[in-house]
């Protein structure tokens, strides 16, 4: 079936840094692309996505390019501040039914 | 616009005892998901419904786990009995163009 792998943390990182946390999935078909980030005490929210391949999400700063010969959607950001200290979701999801996630990437910025 | 709610927040149970979660999703959203979060992990698909309908509850465990959806808006899920290895995040997304918007989920324990 359809999975996401994500590159393991927690990353930690200091202020002003640059981000980039690794994506890869493994889907039949095209599958549309999701970051999604979970902050401290708070739901899951959409950061950003992509639905075709070549295609960039972006939001807050944060981009992320759907690459299909690589399978991958890997998460950038090139300036971190502290407030971006949460916990990375990747998803894919096929036809619009269900988004199917990565474990989680806890990213910590530290002033 | 308010955003999915749910309830309980948090919910402290013995084992054996049934716990059960409330969810409203956001107004005119007819699709409906439950996901399942342990620990460390991303979330998981229990359930999907549209409006009314179940339409993918493959991954729910039926022994013991139950949900509905009566009149295609609120959806409550049941655990009858709770084992330890429940203890999770319960949460529930509803679907808008193009996203799943989540509530901030049901931290259930089970001691």
């Amino acid at each position: 079936g359809d999975s996401v792998t994500q590159m393991e943390g927690p990353v930690t990182l200091s202020e002003e840094a640059f981000l980039t946390i690794n994506c890869t999935y493994t889907a039949t078909g095209y599958p549309s692309l999701f970051w999604y980030v979970q902050y401290p005490g708070e739901g899951l929210q959409l950061l950003l996505k992509a639905t075709k391949a070549d295609d960039k999400g972006s939001n807050k700063g944060f981009e992320a390019t759907y690459r299909k010969e690589t399978t991958s959607f890997h998460l950038e950001k090139g300036s971190v501040q502290v407030s971006d200290s949460a916990v990375y979701f990747c998803a894919l999801s096929q036809y619009g039914n269900k988004l199917v996630f990565g474990a989680g990437t806890i990213l910590r910025v530290k002033s | 616009e308010a955003g999915v709610v749910q309830s309980p927040r948090y919910k402290i149970i013995e084992k054996k005892q049934p716990v059960a979660f409330w969810c409203n999703p956001i107004s005119g959203h007819n699709t409906l998901y439950w996901y399942l979060q342990n620990l460390g992990q991303g979330p998981e698909l229990l359930i999907r419904y549209e409006n009314e309908e179940a339409v993918d509850d493959s991954q729910l465990p039926k022994d013991r786990f139950s949900a509905e959806r009566l009149k295609g808006v609120d959806s409550t899920l049941k655990i009858q009995p709770a084992e330890l290895g429940d203890s999770a995040v319960y949460l529930c997304a509803s679907r808008g163009v193009g996203e799943l918007f989540f509530g901030e989920g049901s931290r259930l324990t089970v001691l």
